[in-house]
């Protein structure tokens, strides 16, 4: 099994920059996705991580750590409109291959 | 190009009465996924099914719960005999081949009075 933790909730300024992290611990990883999910709304896919490094990708980059179980979601340039629940879901080997799900941080950004 | 179709997005069941959720995957995925989001808690895995095979239930209460997806027409979660505690989020996702990236569907929001 996976034990996913996430802090519950970040607040930051419009204009700024904010780093969401997640770690976890697995038996054999395969992979590490990032969803954006608003209120009521259907999660949206974000990023996938499978190697160590930075993944960027407009204003969002990921960034993956194996050896430390460490990843983190940074957005850059927050919007009002980044307000949201951000979801990091981490995959085991073996099995069906479906991602846990951590509680998620929800981030309100400020004016 | 459609996106993960779910329906009905609310639903209100009374207590003893079945619920019946709808998903339409993606054109070109036959991979579903049901799962079960509570407030403030993450998603919860239920079920992986493809066409006509139900792959992993590991996620799903044994009682009560079963969820098909046919040949023809959209994969369905059954909840029978609902009670409060069945009220959430149930989401579906659809993906190609095994281990590829989930999308979402919108999400049907039951409860049950």
């Amino acid at each position: 099994g996976q034990n996913i933790d996430q802090p519950t909730e970040m607040t930051a300024t419009e204009g700024a920059i904010v780093q969401i992290n997640c770690t976890y611990q697995t038996s054999g990883f395969n992979g590490l996705f990032w969803y954006q999910q608003h209120a009521g709304e259907a999660p949206t896919f974000l990023s996938y991580n499978v190697l160590d490094g930075l993944e960027e990708k407009g204003r969002f980059s990921s960034f993956l750590s194996r050896s430390k179980g460490y990843s983190y979601l940074l957005l850059k340039e927050l919007q009002m409109k980044d307000s949201a629940s951000y979801l990091c879901a981490v995959r085991e080997r073996g099995g069906s291959y479906i991602p846990t799900f951590g509680r998620g941080t929800s981030l309100i950004v400020h004016p | 190009n459609a996106g993960v179709m779910q329906n009905p997005r609310h639903l209100v069941r009374r207590r003893g009465q079945e619920a019946r959720l709808r998903c339409s995957p993606m054109k070109g995925h036959s991979h579903v996924y049901w799962y079960r989001q509570l407030p403030e808690e993450g998603l919860k895995f239920m079920v992986y099914l493809q066409k006509e095979n139900i792959i992993d239930e590991s996620g799903m209460p044994k009682e009560r719960f079963s969820a098909e997806f046919p040949k023809e027409g959209p994969s369905i979660l059954r909840i029978q005999q609902v009670v409060r505690g069945d009220s959430a989020a149930y989401f579906c996702a659809s993906s190609p081949p095994v281990g590829e990236t989930q999308y979402f569907g919108p999400g049907t929001r039951l409860l049950v009075l």
